[in-house]
């Protein structure tokens, strides 16, 4: 069973500029997360998403962050502009069921702002 | 204060080590008890998970929960080069969804 993919791996862009990082959860998986992880720390989670439904979006930064998770499956994060704040690594996750403890995680994206 | 504290490490130990991962947190309504491991440039994945508190074995490892004193564990015996990670804990309400990780301690066994 392929997991959770993601792309680019990594990203370096200048602040101001856009970006937008890509997820494809394990067939099957309805619940989509993405998390942010800054060095050092564990992920932060910044949206979840129930089908195409985002049902936890408390801590996007929605000034700057938006999600997309058309048709279910796959999801894309965007980030308009970026900030040098902004640099971290991205996670995509996937589970089976909304209340599923079991979060499979993809490899990251990891953005460098400069 | 964080709701989930855990100690950064580094944490050096050679080759057949016992090792001992804590974390302690405030948030008395987590009911599920998570670790996860982490490569360097992976993402993490779980090891272990608990709901009550007690022990639970698996192989080597051996997570503890003791929601008394709000306080959770993992015990890796007989360490291997292959161990060496980053170790996150992470915490859920019961209804929620919503994991709450440490900050991850970072493990490095040595031959």
């Amino acid at each position: 069973e392929a997991g959770v993919v993601q792309s680019p791996r990594y990203k370096i862009i200048e602040k101001k500029q856009p970006v937008a990082f890509w997820c494809n959860p394990i067939s099957g998986h309805n619940t989509l997360y993405w998390y942010r992880q800054n060095l050092g720390q564990g992920p932060e989670l910044l949206i979840r998403y129930e089908n195409e439904e985002a049902v936890d979006d408390s801590q996007l930064p929605k000034d700057r962050f938006s999600a997309e998770r058309l048709k279910g499956v796959d999801s894309t994060l965007k980030i308009q502009p970026a900030e040098l704040g902004d640099s971290a690594v991205y996670l995509c996750a996937s589970s089976s069921r909304g209340l599923d403890h079991e979060q499979y995680f993809g490899p990251g994206t990891r953005l460098t702002v400069t | 204060q964080k709701e989930v504290e855990q100690d950064p490490g580094p944490l050096s130990v050679p080759e057949g080590a016992i090792v001992s991962l804590n974390c302690t947190y405030s948030n008395s309504a987590f009911q599920y008890f998570m670790w996860y491991r982490q490569y360097s440039r992976k993402g993490p994945e779980l090891l272990m998970y608990t709901y009550s508190s007690g022990n639970k074995e698996d192989g080597r490892f051996t997570a503890q929960v003791d929601k008394s004193s709000k306080y959770i564990s993992l015990f890796i015996r007989d360490s291997q080069p292959s161990d060496s990670a980053t170790y996150l804990c992470a915490m859920m309400i019961y209804n929620t969804d919503k994991l709450i990780f440490g900050t991850g301690t970072r493990l490095q066994v040595f031959p």
